[in-house]
């Protein structure tokens, strides 16, 4: 069974920085594309970032570029996201996703069940 | 690209046929995805391509569109589908949601 388990959420303050943690299993993490999705409170589905299998590709959203850093350790089935100088509008449940298969061109198919970040003063 | 979809919020019964419109600002050929997310949950994949109905999920459910302009359609709308709906092209980086469609009970 696929799991992907978020940490490391939590309050902090404007310009601060937060790195989020997901721990994958019941898959062979090393072959799939990850992605973290992000949901301010009461709103829509925003996509942050994305990373290949290999680390090769990485991809980000307009509103994190230069701020926040995806990355991976295969050896240990992890994801992660570097968070740093913090927004307000950065408030959100952060979600570690699994592409559907392998491949290009593919949904998400998996999600964990998301990390709370909040930034306020 | 931007996804505008439409509309935003639905006031339907149970047994009525629901449709839900996407449109890229660009085309995006068959790169688009719906997903479904209830209060509290995660988002889950319905459709991919946009007509291919994913496993499991039940055939009163269906997508059509190419290009631009997509809908997703419920025929018979139950219970368990008052959500909220998301569209995802899959085409490019970044990969932009639609605003979301939130479907509750009339």
């Amino acid at each position: 069974e696929v799991q992907l388990v978020e940490s490391g959420g939590g309050l902090v303050k404007p310009g601060g920085s937060l790195r989020l943690s997901c721990a994958a299993s019941g898959f062979s993490f090393s072959s799939y594309s990850m992605n973290w999705v992000r949901q301010a409170p009461g709103k829509g589905l925003e996509w942050v970032s994305s990373i290949s299998s290999s680390s090769s590709y990485i991809y980000y959203a307009d509103s994190v570029q230069g701020r926040f850093t995806i990355s991976r350790d295969n050896a240990k089935n992890s994801l992660y996201l570097q968070m740093n100088s913090l927004r307000a509008e950065d408030t959100a449940v952060y979600y570690c996703a699994r592409d559907k298969s392998r491949g290009n061109y593919l949904p998400i198919g998996y999600w964990g069940q998301g990390t709370l970040v909040t930034v306020s003063s | 690209i931007q996804l505008t979809q439409s509309p935003s919020f639905l006031s339907a019964s149970v047994g009525d046929r629901v449709t839900i419109t996407c449109r890229a600002s660009q085309g995006i050929s068959s790169y688009l995805a719906w997903y479904q997310q209830k209060p509290g949950k995660a988002p889950e994949l319905l459709i991919y391509p946009s007509s291919s109905l994913q496993s499991g999920v039940p055939s009163r459910f269906s997508g059509s569109g190419s290009g631009t302009d997509f809908t997703l359609t419920i025929s018979s709308l139950q219970p368990e589908d008052f959500a909220t709906y998301y569209c995802q092209q899959l085409n490019t980086y970044p990969r932009t949601f639609g605003q979301g469609t939130k479907v509750e009970i009339k």
